[in-house]
């Protein structure tokens, strides 16, 4: 399977400013990525496709001006949330899908965001 | 749309067999995924069912009746390390996946 890092894994910040949190695939070329954000004891929900060197595509609901995402290599995509409120707050996973036909996902461990 | 839906909650003691359920309703399928996922750890690979059947691996296996839009995770001789979510999960033409809200697994010595 792929190995997947996620940096930071925690950040608390104020709020109104930007964070931004990467995901790296360490040992598998990743043209496909995919970032969830997950609640306390909820499930994982998908906010966006992450496809290298084209733009992401983004779910119903979530706002692509408020969470950017940037997938400028086949190893790195970062998620950039801006102006980040405490209703951001949240853990944010991103998956890297393993090859071109599989339904196969690798996750990262996550990034937990607080925003005081 | 993906709509899942599996119990929210097991409890079962060291060395039991669970069957967690998932019943779906997919505008397209492509099959049924399960993940495990420890408290504030990242979700991982179970098992993959894309044809009816058993599908083995240690410990665990996965169920699938396509007819039936049904399928389950088996956990056999449960350990405390078990204790865990577990999440079923359908996929759509682009691979995106849809994971059902999850059942917490608790295992008592």
């Amino acid at each position: 399977g792929a190995v997947v890092s996620q940096h930071p894994s925690r950040v608390i910040c104020k709020s109104g400013t930007s964070v931004k949190i990467e995901c790296r695939s360490l040992d598998f070329q990743a043209t496909t990525m995919f970032w969830y954000r997950q609640f306390p004891k909820k499930s994982l929900m998908l906010m966006a496709t992450s496809n290298e060197g084209s733009k992401a595509t983004y779910e119903q609901g979530v706002e692509k001006d408020k969470f950017l995402i940037n997938h400028a290599s086949l190893t790195l995509s970062t998620l950039t949330v801006t102006s980040a409120h405490p209703e951001d707050s949240s853990f944010y996973i991103c998956s890297v899908k393993y090859g071109l036909n599989t339904d196969t996902q690798y996750f990262g461990p996550g990034t937990r965001l607080t925003v005081l | 749309g993906q709509s899942l839906e599996q119990p929210s909650e097991v409890t079962a003691v060291e060395g039991a067999i669970v069957q967690i359920n998932c019943t779906y309703q997919t505008s397209g399928f492509y099959g049924l995924s399960w993940y495990q996922q420890h408290d504030g750890g990242a979700p991982t690979f179970l098992s993959y069912n894309a044809l009816d059947g058993l599908e083995e691996t240690g410990r665990f296996s996965s169920f699938l009746s396509r007819s039936d839009s049904y399928g389950y995770l088996l956990l056999q001789e449960l350990q405390m390390k078990d204790s865990a979510s577990y999440f079923c999960a359908v996929r759509d033409d682009d691979y995106k996946l849809s994971f059902g809200a999850g059942t917490t697994v608790t295992v008592r010595a």
